[in-house]
């Protein structure tokens, strides 16, 4: 089955500086992408995704850029802002398949410190 | 638009009493149900998850059953609880047929005294 790494486990950065988070997956098959933030006590919400078929995404302070060959993908948020601090999760699965479910990493606490 | 509830929002249980949570999902038919526990470490490891009414896939052996008797509704059961079963619950729900973007509900806080 798939298996998806995730690092770092914690990160911590001054607000306004830029934070990456990396993820790895096993599966060649898989073929969606998506990120996901959680916020204490609720349960992940999405954030951005990307397909197999794009090697980067943006959605404002938002990016997520995938390598298909290196089977890895990551998530760049710029000047970040104390909001930001939150659990986030990469996934991954594949698409058109309703017998796969989404295989989350460990996920990435992230602190921005004012 | 398509809403997920889940309930309740925390519980507290004895150690060898029963569990059920309950999730339904508003606004799609059909719908793929999942549940994933979060334990302290925060990843989210999948339970079980279902494609139609009745079918169940498990992913991990434990003790905790899944159940689907309506098309959205997804039921996580025990009949005795251990304190390892402690943790944040979610459920949530996905377009079947697409594997793609998985919608949670807000979670239940189990803590197994």
């Amino acid at each position: 089955g798939e298996n998806v790494e995730q690092h770092p486990s914690t990160l911590s950065v001054q607000e306004g500086d830029s934070a990456v988070i990396k993820c790895t997956y096993s599966d060649s098959a898989s073929n969606y992408f998506p990120w996901y933030k959680q916020e204490l006590g609720k349960g992940p919400q999405l954030i951005i995704d990307i397909r197999s078929n794009v090697g980067e995404k943006k959605d404002q302070r938002i990016a997520v850029t995938l390598n298909k060959t290196a089977k890895h993908f990551s998530l760049h948020i710029t000047e970040t802002q104390p909001e930001d601090s939150a659990v986030y999760f990469c996934a991954a699965s594949v698409v058109g398949n309703s017998g796969y479910a989404l295989n989350f990493g460990k996920g990435t606490s992230l602190l921005v410190t004012p | 638009s398509q809403t997920i509830h889940q309930w309740p929002a925390t519980l507290v249980q004895p150690v060898g009493s029963p569990l059920s949570l309950e999730c339904t999902v508003e606004g799609t038919s059909n719908p793929n149900l999942y549940w994933y526990r979060q334990a302290a470490g925060r990843g989210l490891q999948l339970l079980f998850y279902s494609v139609g009414i009745g079918q169940i896939s498990s992913e991990v052996p434990q003790n905790l059953s899944a159940s689907r008797p309506q098309d959205r509704q997804f039921i996580l059961s025990s009949k005795k609880l251990l304190l390892s079963d402690s943790g944040f619950y979610l459920c949530a729900w996905s377009v079947n047929g697409e594997g793609t973007e998985a919608f949670f509900g807000q979670g239940t806080r189990l803590t197994v005294v």
